[in-house]
């Protein structure tokens, strides 16, 4: 799985977007982009992934550089409920498990 | 119900003991996996499983053993527990289907404490 970067820690108001940073350089062309979010100490919960294109679920929208080299979750309307560790993760959709790293630490501030 | 649910959620157990944790699934998935979670840190792979006849190490398997006793049903054991896995433990599932990425998902978690 491809190495990822990301902020430790990032600040966001009520009600406005969270955008979420991820470098992935050596992304290789088989890996989809992954990201989920750990609320606490529950379970982490997927939030959204793509490979080339921009996604948008209920829940977030991903844009990824044209190079694939980067991308940003983009939460549109932050509350205080997605205060969470948000993991972005490489995966080539071996069996071998995802690679987690430290994340970023969204908080939200009402 | 939940999708994967672990048992016990919270544990403490005496240096030494056998202690067996539990997971269960309704996602229908192949894949199974334990993970480890220390204070402050991302998730380490223990074991993950392909299917009821496979079994692999994962990242840190040393002091665990695992048992596949259905597609349904992945136990994580630590054969004489020690004061350095306390740890928050987590069961995931995912599909083998590389068409159906649709993630893994977790279960709640089991809370273990080593006295």
């Amino acid at each position: 799985d491809a190495k990822t970067t990301q902020p430790p820690s990032m600040d966001c108001a009520e009600g406005r977007a969270a955008n979420l940073p991820c470098n992935h350089s050596t992304i290789s062309g088989n890996e989809y982009v992954y990201w989920y979010r750990q609320i606490h100490s529950q379970g982490p919960q997927y939030i959204i992934h793509g490979l080339k294109n921009n996604e948008t679920n209920e829940m977030a929208s991903l844009i990824i550089t044209e190079d694939r080299k980067s991308s940003t979750l983009i939460l549109p309307h932050a509350t205080l409920r997605d205060t969470a560790v948000y993991y972005c993760i490489g995966d080539g959709g071996g069996a071998d498990g995802l690679t987690f790293g430290k994340g970023t630490h969204l908080i939200i501030q009402p | 119900d939940a999708d994967v649910t672990q048992t016990p959620r919270n544990r403490i157990t005496k240096t030494g003991k056998r202690i067996m944790l539990e997971c269960s699934q309704t996602k229908g998935h192949d894949r199974m996996y334990w993970y480890r979670q220390d204070p402050g840190l991302g998730l380490r792979l223990i074991y993950y499983s392909f299917d009821v006849k496979d079994i692999n190490k994962g990242e840190i398997s040393d002091g665990y053993s695992v048992s596949r006793q259905a597609q349904a049903k992945f136990s994580l054991s630590l054969e004489s527990a020690i004061p350095n896995q306390t740890a928050l433990y987590f069961c995931a599932t995912s599909d083998r289907d590389p068409d159906e990425r649709g993630g893994y998902t977790f279960g709640s978690g089991t809370r273990l404490t080593v006295v």
